[in-house]
């Protein structure tokens, strides 16, 4: 079955930057498109971005370009969202979620992680 | 950027009853590529309605939506006790964006 299987709770300081992981399973890790949404407490939801797991292409939204960046590792199946210079408005709920549709840039999202809060914090 | 307008912002109703949930943007969604999630508190999102119009995996025919262009629909046919949560709709025409979500509760 399908899993996406994301990284613990983070701590930071303003500032600092945060690395987040995804591992998925259960299907064919270059097929399909991965996003990153994310969620501030009470608050909705909040593309951040889109990597192609076959080419590394990245899309983003314009809201995080220059802090947000986006990589996956084809030999683990794991996608990972690296956003810097981080400030308290970044305190979130970070999810990795994956396209719906093989081969196609732009779907909605079937798979969820779990999600991973990174809370930021002097 | 494509911006989606979510209404009601809370809705409050009884179980049986019938849900209608609107999502309107500002320009037209290509292909209707239009999707709707239900999100419970502690949970991820999960997907109902992508495309519009067509029910994902798993998600149970009390669930439909409608619609097209820049006006779109989710009912709940007949609320279950399950059913109370947020709503998000999701374009995907035109890069990604979410609307703000839709609570439904408990009357």
């Amino acid at each position: 079955q399908v899993q996406l299987v994301q990284s613990g709770a983070e701590v930071k300081k303003p500032g600092a930057s945060v690395k987040v992981s995804c591992k998925t399973s259960g299907y064919t890790f270059s097929n399909y498109q991965m996003y990153w949404v994310r969620q501030a407490p009470g608050q909705g939801l909040e593309w951040m971005g889109i990597i192609s797991p076959s080419s590394g292409t990245t899309n983003y939204a314009q809201k995080f370009q220059g802090r947000v960046t986006l990589t996956r590792d084809t030999s683990t199946s794991t996608v990972y969202m690296e956003l810097s210079s981080l400030k308290s408005e970044d305190t979130a709920v970070y999810y990795c979620a994956r396209g719906d549709r093989a081969s196609v840039w732009w779907g909605s999202s079937d798979y969820w992680g779990q999600g991973t809060l990174v809370t930021i914090s002097s | 950027e494509i911006v989606l307008t979510q209404s009601p912002g809370t809705l409050s109703l009884s179980p049986g009853e019938r849900a209608t949930l609107s999502c309107r943007a500002s320009q037209s969604v290509s292909s209707n590529y239009l999707a709707w999630y239900q999100q419970k508190p502690g949970q991820a999102p999960r997907l109902l309605i992508y495309d519009a119009s067509n029910r994902a995996t798993g998600i149970p025919d009390r669930f439909s939506g409608s619609g097209s262009g820049t006006d779109f629909t989710l009912t709940i046919s007949r609320l279950e006790p399950e059913d109370f949560a947020v709503y998000y709709c999701q374009q995907y025409g035109s890069s990604v964006t979410f609307g703000p979500g839709t609570k439904v509760d408990i009357k």
